[in-house]
């Protein structure tokens, strides 16, 4: 298995509070993507990253944003989270560009 | 902005039947990827194709890339109650542009 971790894998939080979930790496992969998934939506890009500090967004970016200052660590920052952001958040990486994903476990994020 | 469209969405069959699940696009990709999806875990790869026409087993799965790499189809034979999950196709061009998903195929195998 791929050395991927997420963390919190569960979190409850209030309207208006900043988020940040972490994406924890041991491949030494260059890419690492944030996705979410919900019901009839399917999995959707939020941000992505090709490297250090290299970062663009993906379909559903707005409200969030994303850091990357060392490889192995990818944060995903809700500034002020909304219960629209309530979700099933993934982290994933992969090693080359034609190379598959490598999908954490997921956070299970509740906005109320 | 390019497009995977996956049907059936929803499948709920009886253990021993065949299935075919199919993703759909009017795009071309250089390759495209199946993922299965078990409650609670991130998706795992099962295969990749990449020439158009190519098949590719996977036991009881069988994997086809359609001729002009605009679409896929997953058909699994006899089907049991381990296959249940959802599965996702995945297209990808080149370089840094990251993988398209189509919103997957959510399989019920009944015992």
């Amino acid at each position: 298995d791929a050395g991927i971790t997420q963390s919190p894998r569960h979190k409850v939080t209030e309207t208006g509070t900043p988020v940040t979930l972490r994406c924890h790496q041991t491949e030494n992969h260059r890419y690492m993507y944030w996705y979410r998934q919900d019901p009839g939506h399917g999995l959707r890009l939020i941000h992505y990253s090709y490297g250090v500090k290299d970062t663009d967004k993906g379909e559903v970016s707005d409200g969030y944003s994303v850091s990357r200052s060392k490889t192995e660590d990818f944060l995903l920052t809700l500034e002020s989270a909304t219960s629209s952001q309530t979700s099933v958040y993934f982290c994933a990486i992969k090693g080359t560009t034609n190379e598959k994903l490598f999908f954490g476990s997921g956070t299970q994020l509740s906005v109320l | 902005t390019q497009l995977l469209e996956q049907s059936p969405q929803f499948l709920s069959i009886q253990e021993g039947e065949n299935l075919t699940v199919y993703c759909n696009s009017s795009s071309v990709f250089s390759s495209l990827q199946w993922y299965r999806q078990e409650p609670g875990e991130g998706p795992v790869l099962l295969v990749t194709v990449v020439t158009g026409g190519e098949v590719k087993k996977l036991k009881r799965l069988t994997f086809q890339f359609g001729d002009a790499r605009k679409d896929s189809s997953l058909h699994i034979t006899a089907a049991q109650p381990g296959d249940t999950g959802l599965y996702l196709c995945a297209g990808f061009n080149s370089g840094n542009t990251p993988l398209v998903f189509g919103k997957g195929t959510r399989l019920s195998v009944i015992a």
